[in-house]
């Protein structure tokens, strides 16, 4: 089944505590983006890559890093968590670079930083 | 950058009765308008999209309406069903490496 997983699904961690969100799709596709979902403020870019090796910033990202070292995985890092990161976040792939193609997200991390 | 302005914030209708959000944007040189919808709790799905050129989409009961000189789209879902009830977003592209830009969504409650 083609899908983009996220893990974990939910989250509690203490403030400056380092900690990964894993996320892998299997539709073989060339861009991925991390995205972070707050009330009323709707879905905002945190960073995209369009490729292996390559990797930019998006609307918001301050406090966050990634990696893309293979096509298929694109993790999201938080070196030193703070209570306003407090978020859900969703993964996205789409093929031929994001070009004007249909969005897949994964099922989504809720992150609760105390 | 472009930017994405989505109104309104919160709609609620009666079943059966139609629903209209509506969206603008600022860059004219966006050419890819999806819509997706999220229900609680659950994952964004795109339920659907229209490239710059054409005017009107239509799937079932859903319809999408494009005007590039106004610069705004909309969404049209007639003959509302409680399963309509989720949160909606539309986004715009001009095809660039930085993808999506959304909407801050609308929150559709079908009322019995």
């Amino acid at each position: 089944e083609a899908q983009v997983t996220q893990n974990p699904r939910y989250l509690i961690t203490v403030t400056g505590k380092k900690l990964t969100v894993t996320c892998s799709q299997n539709m073989n596709h060339e861009y991925m983006s991390w995205y972070r979902q707050d009330p009323g403020l709707g879905l905002r870019q945190i960073y995209y890559s369009m490729n292996v090796e390559v990797t930019d910033k998006g609307d918001v990202p301050e406090g966050y890093k990634v990696s893309r070292k293979e096509k298929r995985n694109f993790p999201l890092i938080l070196e030193s968590p703070s209570p306003n990161q407090t978020s859900l976040y969703f993964c996205a792939s789409s093929p031929n670079r994001g070009l004007n193609t249909e969005a897949f997200f994964g099922q989504g991390t809720r992150l609760t930083v105390v | 950058g472009e930017n994405v302005e989505q109104h309104p914030s919160t709609l609620s209708v009666q079943e059966g009765d139609s629903a209209v959000i509506k969206c603008t944007y600022s860059d004219s040189a966006s050419n890819y308008f999806p819509w997706y919808k999220q229900e609680l709790g659950k994952r964004p799905q795109l339920i659907i999209d229209i490239r710059s050129n054409v005017g009107e989409k239509k799937d079932q009961r859903i319809a999408v309406t494009l005007n590039k000189t106004a610069k705004h789209f909309s969404l049209h879902i007639t003959e509302t069903q409680p399963e309509d009830s989720a949160v909606y977003f539309c986004a715009a592209s001009i095809g660039g490496a930085d993808g999506l830009t959304f909407g801050k969504g609308t929150h559709l409650i079908i009322q019995p």
